[in-house]
């Protein structure tokens, strides 16, 4: 059974890089027909979906953030992480890591529990 | 950018009823469409994908159907553990992405 786990501050200074790690137990990143995502939630608010790693580093990145956003992996670790830039308040929210599995199409089966980030000073 | 429009955006229903939560694309999408339900506090869980495709261990009242533009997700027979937030969820193919809709709360009586 794979499971996800966020981890990084909770607490990020405005313009500063926010960073996060996505751990994964139970199966090994590098194999399988999936992808690795970031999605994000604003207190009260819906689902963002930031971006995403393939298995071979490959990234896809929302249009909204990708000149902000970097994601890597780190196969040896089992991780991969998200790098969001020049933080506002804006980018407080909680931040899910994901898996996709490729059916018909990549779908979001697997799911961190989430980690809440605050952008204050 | 395609864009999902969810209706209601919020609803109120007892246990036992049977609720439709619609979702509309603003281009065709074929079926590559996912429904989630967040409960309180809780991440995302995936309930059926490609518009109509039951993930395994859910219930078989939760019900997909639609293709194209136009999406339904259906609870057959209400649940108090159905109190939840609803989403509907498309992967783009070119290039690869994914967009969520706005949420459908569901709160029973």
């Amino acid at each position: 059974q794979v499971q996800l786990q966020e981890s990084g501050p909770g607490l990020v200074k405005p313009s500063q890089t926010l960073s996060l790690t996505c751990t994964v137990s139970g199966g090994s990143i590098s194999s399988g027909p999936y992808c690795w995502s970031w999605v994000r939630q604003p207190a009260g608010k819906g689902l963002e979906w930031i971006g995403r790693i393939n298995n071979s580093g490959g990234t896809n990145f929302n249009p909204s953030l990708k000149n902000r956003v970097t994601i890597s992996v780190d196969t040896s670790k089992n991780q991969f992480s998200l790098n969001l830039s020049s933080v506002t308040a804006a980018d407080t929210a909680m931040y899910y890591c994901a898996r996709e599995e490729l059916r018909d199409y990549y779908y979001m089966d697997v799911w961190g529990t989430g980690t809440t980030v605050t952008v204050s000073s | 950018a395609i864009q999902l429009t969810q209706s209601p955006s919020s609803l109120s229903a007892s246990v036992g009823d049977r609720v439709t939560i619609t979702c509309r694309a603003s281009q065709a999408i074929s079926s590559a469409l996912a429904w989630y339900q967040q409960s309180p506090g809780k991440a995302p869980k995936l309930l059926i994908f490609d518009a109509s495709i039951l993930e395994r261990g859910v219930p078989s009242r939760f019900s997909g159907s639609g293709s194209g533009t136009d999406f339904t997700l259906t609870i057959s027979s209400l649940r108090p553990e159905d109190s939840a937030t609803y989403y509907c969820q498309h992967f783009n193919t070119y290039p690869h992405s994914h967009t969520f809709g706005q949420g459908t709360k569901l709160e029973i009586k």
